[in-house]
């Protein structure tokens, strides 16, 4: 199975202020990597695919980068609605397997 | 928009049957999946059912004991929970992957709202 390791675990950060998510695969995934937003109580909601696409409505803020192994999600000026938990999520292969999740919160 | 049903408290050993009824877009040609959250924990993928039924996938933790299944003529998937373990006390998502005309990509947009199982005594 692939392994996805994020990091950090838990962030705390501020309005305005640029923040990094990584997220290592265990073998080459090529792109095939996107990026989750969860809230408390909420679904996820998809926010950069094939590791470095739009979502189609997603604030320009967000952007992703990366191939094979590493990847990493980048929130360019952190917005008050932006304090959640973000997983990364691979889909290379089967079992599709997630990122333990980085808690972003208010500093 | 997909919208779960079924969840509840079960003792383990136990069974129980999960459905997502969809609507609002053409249900006959998207893969479905299911994903689980247990509490506090992080995200777990647990089946995906091609858009004819004959190709379904599963981790390794269920398999077995689970069965996706989906219905076209009433657009709905399922998912039949047997012999249920605390383990798996989770908030189960319905999930649409990814797909277009040609082929589909698995990752998940969008989700349906969960519906919370727990397995206890």
């Amino acid at each position: 199975d692939i392994q996805m390791t994020q990091s950090p675990s838990s962030l705390s950060a501020s309005v305005g202020d640029r923040v990094t998510i990584t997220c290592r695969a265990s073998q080459d995934i090529k792109s095939w990597v996107v990026w989750y937003q969860q809230k408390p109580e909420k679904a996820p909601k998809s926010l950069i695919y094939a590791a470095s696409t739009l979502q189609t409505g997603v604030p320009s803020r967000f952007s992703g980068s990366g191939s094979g192994t590493d990847f990493t999600l980048t929130i360019s000026s952190l917005q008050p609605e932006d304090f959640a938990t973000y997983y990364c999520q691979q889909y290379n292969s089967y079992p599709l397997t997630f990122g333990q999740g980085t808690r972003l919160e208010i500093k | 928009q997909l919208v779960e049903s079924g969840g509840g408290l079960v003792q383990p050993g136990g069974s129980l049957r999960l459905s997502c009824a969809a609507s609002g877009f053409s249900f006959n040609t998207y893969w479905m999946s299911w994903v689980r959250q247990a509490p506090g924990k992080g995200l777990e993928w647990v089946a995906n059912i091609k858009q004819d039924g004959r190709d379904k996938r599963y981790v390794d933790s269920v398999k077995g004991r689970f069965a996706i299944s989906r219905d076209s003529a009433s657009n709905s998937l399922y998912l039949q929970m047997n012999n249920l373990r605390a383990e798996d006390t989770a908030v189960y998502y319905c999930a649409r992957p990814h797909c277009t005309s040609t082929s589909c990509s698995f990752w998940f947009d969008p989700w349906g709202q969960g519906t919370q199982v727990t397995v206890s005594s």
